[in-house]
């Protein structure tokens, strides 16, 4: 199993700022496989980026991802208060599909 | 437009089996592979199972495997998790998740649907 762990686990920061969340997978994901989700309280996830770096329809382009192998990041630049949520990578490129722990990203 | 609309949680005993439901609508269900994910109390998301368009491939977590069986009626565009046994442990809200075509990632969730195993 692909075991994905994201730094850092919480990030407090003020609209405006750019940020880079990182997730590191125990081994490389196939295809770069890799899809970062937003989830804000009592809702569903909002798929971002899949393939690593591909913008989801209707993602602004503020988000971008990259990466490759074991080592990928998410990018927002310039956050928007809508931005202030908790983001999770995904890997579909072995089995189990697995998920980051997540990260917060919090208003300072 | 996508939707994706779980029903049948409730709360439960240990030791017992509940059924969920997903109702999908707005795209061709037949054509896609479905999933279940869950997410604990104020926990992260784990997947749990998943099955091909054709119910040719269906694949579970170990932490399940055994005691759910994922299955779809494509007639009726749903998707349905049949989970016995259950523990506390599964207390989660399930999500029924699609995966986008050729590409294999998840693209749409449904709201979720609450189970709690709790004596």
């Amino acid at each position: 199993e692909i075991v994905l762990t994201q730094s850092p686990g919480t990030l407090s920061l003020s609209p405006g700022e750019r940020v880079t969340l990182s997730c590191r997978a125990s081994q490389s994901v196939s295809n770069n496989y890799l899809a970062w989700y937003q989830q804000k309280p009592g809702q569903a996830p909002t798929l971002l980026i899949y393939g690593a770096s591909s913008r989801a329809t209707g993602i602004p382009d503020r988000f971008s991802g990259s990466g490759s192998g074991t080592d990928f990041t998410l990018n927002i630049r310039r956050l928007e208060p809508e931005d202030f949520a908790v983001y999770y990578c995904h890997q579909y490129g072995g089995s189990p599909r697995t998920f980051g722990q997540g990260t917060k990203l919090e208003i300072k | 437009e996508v939707q994706l609309v779980e029903s049948g949680g409730g709360l439960v005993k240990p030791g017992e089996s509940l059924r969920i439901t997903c109702a999908a609508s707005g795209f061709m269900f037949r054509s896609y592979n479905m999933n279940w994910v869950r997410q604990a109390p104020g926990k992260g998301l784990e997947w749990v199972a998943s099955i091909t368009s054709n119910n040719g491939h269906i694949s579970y977590a170990d932490s399940v495997r055994g005691r759910f069986t994922i299955s779809r009626d494509n007639a009726r565009s749903s998707l349905y998790l049949q989970m016995n046994s259950l523990s506390a442990e599964d207390t989660a809200v399930y999500f029924c998740a699609r995966e986008r075509q050729l590409l294999w990632h998840i693209d749409y969730w449904g709201q979720g649907t609450l189970v709690t195993v709790s004596s």
